[in-house]
């Protein structure tokens, strides 16, 4: 099984910060990898596929990046309504996600 | 607009059984994939199931293995999960979400709100 690690587990940051959340496979999945945003209560959002693609209607400020076992989320101007938890999940081998980043109000 | 309605959750006792369905409007269900995808209070996503646009072909995660049945009725745009032996460690909220293509790519484009599956005696 692919195994998903995130770090950090939680960011306190400010509106208009540059964010960075990192996640890392335990085997290379080439680019098989998304980005999904959660709040309390709701389902998740999805952001990001293949690394680096993003969605229709993802604002651009949202961006992604890697290949093989190290990717990045980056929120290049923080805005109020994305403090949430991100998930990235790869897809090279069924599905596992990371345990998710809570990105707080610092 | 594409939407997935999850119904049928609640609580039920260790070894009973549970039948969680999922409506799909908005888009030509037919010609999805479609998954569960579940998460235990306070913690992560976890993938449960996918099923072909067809029903021809089904996967499942290790720990459902063998108790979880996922199937579809493309005649009436629904998804369901036959959830059998359930233990404590299956409560969680359960998310039906559709496939972003046919065959199944494991990417999820639209979730439902969720349905609460409680296992307690």
């Amino acid at each position: 099984d692919i195994q998903m690690t995130q770090s950090p587990s939680t960011l306190s940051a400010s509106v208009g910060d540059r964010v960075t959340i990192t996640c890392r496979a335990s085997q290379s999945i080439s680019t098989w990898l998304a980005w999904y945003q959660q709040k309390p209560g709701k389902a998740p959002k999805f952001l990001i596929y293949k690394a680096s693609s993003l969605e229709s209607g993802v604002p651009s400020r949202f961006s992604g990046s890697g290949s093989g076992t190290e990717f990045t989320l980056t929120i290049s101007s923080l805005q109020p309504d994305d403090f949430a938890t991100y998930y990235c999940q790869q897809y090279k081998s069924y599905s596992t996600f990371g345990q998710g980043t809570k990105v707080e109000i610092k | 607009q594409v939407q997935l309605v999850e119904t049928g959750g609640g609580v039920v006792q260790p070894g009973r059984s549970l039948r969680l369905s999922c409506a799909a409007s908005g888009f030509t269900f037919a010609g999805y994939s479609m998954h569960w995808v579940r998460q235990a209070p306070g913690k992560g996503l976890e993938w449960v199931a996918i099923i072909s646009y067809d029903g021809d072909n089904k996967y499942y995660a290790d720990s459902v293995k063998g108790r979880f049945t996922i199937s579809r009725d493309n005649s009436k745009n629904t998804l369901f999960l036959q959830m059998n032996s359930l233990r404590a460690e299956d409560t969680a909220v359960y998310y039906c979400a559709k496939d972003t293509l046919s065959y199944g790519a494991y990417t999820f484009d639209y979730w439902g709100q969720g349905t609460l599956v409680i296992v307690s005696s």
